[in-house]
């Protein structure tokens, strides 16, 4: 069965530090990755994904991930954070085909202090 | 972008009585949806796959008599929470992933914060 993990629970950083949130997951075959934020409050929203290609993906407010096949990482990075910026980010991955269900990691609560 | 539409998006119930909770995509065909929980503080978790035209798939230690799921057309699936309980109070979000051609993520809808009192 698929799993996904993430590094840890609660990050707290100040402003303009650099970030970087661990992301592995379990499965042999072909997968799909993504990650999530979800602002205090409010539902999810897609900050990037990766289906095939480049591995190295850049998504929405200067977020970025890379896959590393070999040791099934999708680790999400963000050179400067801001407050707005605190959240809660899920990796999730759904494998196979982009119509099976997606498995989400427990999450990473981010505290950015301006 | 696809949309996902929930509905409703909160509601309080009664102990003991059912709430349906509904899920459409608005501008695609999905035959099959997802529905997710998520406790405060928590990750979404899996509940269910729901197929249309046939029974839906429970993960494990999801009761499939509690939580009624019915894909009855290609743009709806409702989920049904029987004899609704305190603990059954949580964040309901379901999903679905358009076949538009290609690869493409799935979409969520806005979720429903079900209260049981």
């Amino acid at each position: 069965a698929q799993s996904v993990s993430q590094h840890n629970h609660h990050v707290i950083l100040s402003e303009a530090a650099s970030l970087e949130l661990g992301c592995n997951y379990s499965y042999g075959g072909t997968v799909n990755l993504f990650w999530y934020v979800q602002y205090p409050g409010q539902h999810l929203q897609l900050l990037l994904k990766y289906f095939s290609g480049d591995p190295l993906v850049k998504g929405i407010k200067g977020f970025e991930a890379e896959f590393i096949k070999s040791k099934f990482s999708f680790n999400l990075r963000k050179p400067s954070v801001q407050w707005s910026d605190t959240a809660e980010y899920f990796c999730a991955v759904n494998a196979g085909t982009s119509y099976d269900k997606v498995i989400f990691g427990p999450g990473t609560s981010l505290s950015v202090i301006p | 972008g696809a949309v996902v539409s929930q509905h409703p998006s909160w509601v309080i119930c009664k102990s003991g009585t059912s709430v349906k909770i509904e899920c459409r995509s608005l501008d695609f065909q999905a035959t099959t949806m997802f529905w997710y929980r998520q406790f405060p503080k928590q990750s979404l978790m899996l509940m269910a796959t729901s197929n249309e035209g046939s029974k839906a798939t429970y993960e494990q230690g999801v009761e499939k008599d509690k939580f009624l799921i019915n894909h009855a057309s290609l743009t709806l699936s409702t989920l049904t929470v029987t004899s609704a309980h305190p603990e059954d109070s949580s964040f309901y979000i379901c999903s679905a992933t358009p076949g538009w051609g290609g690869n493409t993520e799935a979409f969520f809808g806005q979720g429903t914060r079900l209260t049981v009192v």
